[in-house]
């Protein structure tokens, strides 16, 4: 069965550097999704993607976060410079296949981002 | 998107069915109630989602009523894998739709 795939598991990086979180998305998706879930905390929206440009994004998700389809599988999430409190767990998700319709998500098992 | 509400907590015996309930009293018309779970620090994982009728599927049944209002999710067997953190999101039924997390129903089964 397809899923979504996301690398690395676990990213631990310095306040104030540059992180890539990485997904690949189910292949024939059409919609793509990051959230977060900072240690017992509710899993919060961050953004969604479709047709190369950003749909949808939250407050959370301000000028240090960036992300990209560089190529027909990948799709990922760049912080720009590392706060503290970006340390959560991240997961990309994606949804509706071509000619499909509907919001099954499917999630990837997500990258726990450290920054010390 | 419609608030939902849950008990936070609920057991379960290993074996029996686990029913979990949603409130839902605000939903509009066009939004679809969908239940996700997250099994510890995994990522959420669909279940199953329905508009008015009751829906079944390999996991777990959907039972809506009548006026929408509220809503059961059933797991017929439950077993020691269905230990989870279940939620129930109320979404409107296209692609680029946003899920709106709450903090859920924490299920615990009981060998």
């Amino acid at each position: 069965e397809p899923e979504v795939t996301q690398t690395p598991s676990h990213q631990v990086t310095q306040m104030g550097q540059e992180v890539i979180l990485r997904c690949v998305p189910i292949s024939n998706h059409l919609y793509f999704y990051w959230y977060r879930q900072i240690l017992g905390q509710k899993v919060e929206f961050l953004v969604s993607f479709y047709n190369n440009e950003i749909s949808e994004k939250s407050e959370i998700f301000d000028d240090q976060f960036s992300v990209e389809r560089p190529d027909g599988s990948n799709f990922t999430l760049k912080i720009r410079s590392t706060k503290l409190e970006d340390s959560a767990m991240y997961f990309c998700a994606s949804s509706v296949p071509r000619g499909g319709r509907g919001n099954e998500q499917f999630f990837g098992p997500g990258t726990r981002l450290t920054v010390l | 998107d419609a608030k939902t509400t849950q008990p936070p907590s609920m057991d379960c015996a290993e074996g029996r069915a686990a029913n979990l309930p949603c409130n839902h009293s605000t939903i509009s018309g066009n939004e679809y109630v969908y239940w996700y779970r997250q099994i510890h620090s995994q990522g959420p994982q669909y279940i199953i989602h329905g508009l008015k009728n009751n829906e079944t599927n390999e996991m777990a049944s959907l039972i809506i009523t009548e006026d929408r209002k509220s809503s059961t999710l059933i797991l017929p067997h439950a077993t020691l894998r269905d230990t989870a953190v279940y939620y129930c999101i109320a979404s409107y039924h296209f692609g680029n739709e946003k899920l709106t997390f709450g903090t859920g129903t924490r299920l615990t089964i009981i060998p």
